[in-house]
């Protein structure tokens, strides 16, 4: 079975740090993504990879950045928290083509 | 640009009850559609995959069928017991390179009564 780990299930961090969250999977998938989760705006891409050191913006890229420097591991990074980036972070990967998107267990952040 | 809607928003049945959860979308210039769960807190777990060329996938009491020209899909499950309780989140992904993003319904909040 396809495994995706993320690093934390819940973070507290305060207004102005620098965060990281990891994400890893173990199936060799090409595509990572990083989705953030709001109640009543669903699931909003951040940030998709597509290979390794590639990156694209999703639909709400601002204040975030990502690094994919191998193939198993996909990082979002928030350069400066603030309190409207607190959500459940979600990672998902998948294979090229038509297959099935992995989802990890995700981190629910909270920024103070 | 697709957009994809799910009805209703919640829904409460008595255990044992067949029902019927819907998702539609805009575009039908998709790949795939995929159906998932979720628990309250936790991440998404994948129930079935339907590719653009299949009218519809079964899963033990899970059926779920695509209409690509009517942009609709079905989420049926049989028999619902409580440990379905979940919301489920349906899924498309466009024709868009082979990036494999997904583009998400708001989701069905399910509660199944003892």
């Amino acid at each position: 079975d396809v495994k995706v780990t993320q690093s934390s299930r819940y973070l507290v961090k305060r207004t102005g740090e620098k965060v990281f969250l990891e994400c890893v999977q173990d199936m060799d998938h090409e595509n990572m993504f990083w989705y953030r989760q709001d109640p009543g705006l669903g699931l909003r891409l951040i940030y998709f990879s597509y290979d390794v050191k590639m990156k694209e913006k999703g639909d709400i890229p601002e204040g975030y950045s990502v690094s994919r420097e191998k193939k198993e591991r996909f990082s979002l990074i928030l350069e400066s928290a603030s309190t409207n980036q607190t959500s459940m972070y979600l990672c998902a990967s998948s294979l090229p083509g038509v297959g099935t998107a992995h989802f990890g267990p995700g981190t629910r952040l909270t920024v103070t | 640009k697709q957009e994809v809607t799910q009805i209703p928003a919640a829904l409460s049945v008595p255990e044992g009850e067949n029902l019927v959860l819907n998702c539609s979308f805009t575009d039908s210039a998709i790949y795939n559609l995929q159906w998932f769960r979720q628990d309250p807190g936790k991440g998404l777990t994948s129930l079935l995959l339907i590719q653009s060329s299949q009218r519809e996938q079964t899963s033990g009491r899970l059926n779920a069928s695509l209409d690509k020209s009517s942009g609709r899909s079905t989420l049926y499950i049989a028999a619902s017991q409580p440990g379905d309780s979940a919301t489920y989140l349906c899924a498309v992904r466009p024709y868009s390179g082979n990036t494999g993003k997904l583009i998400f319904g708001q989701g069905t909040t399910l509660q199944v009564k003892p």
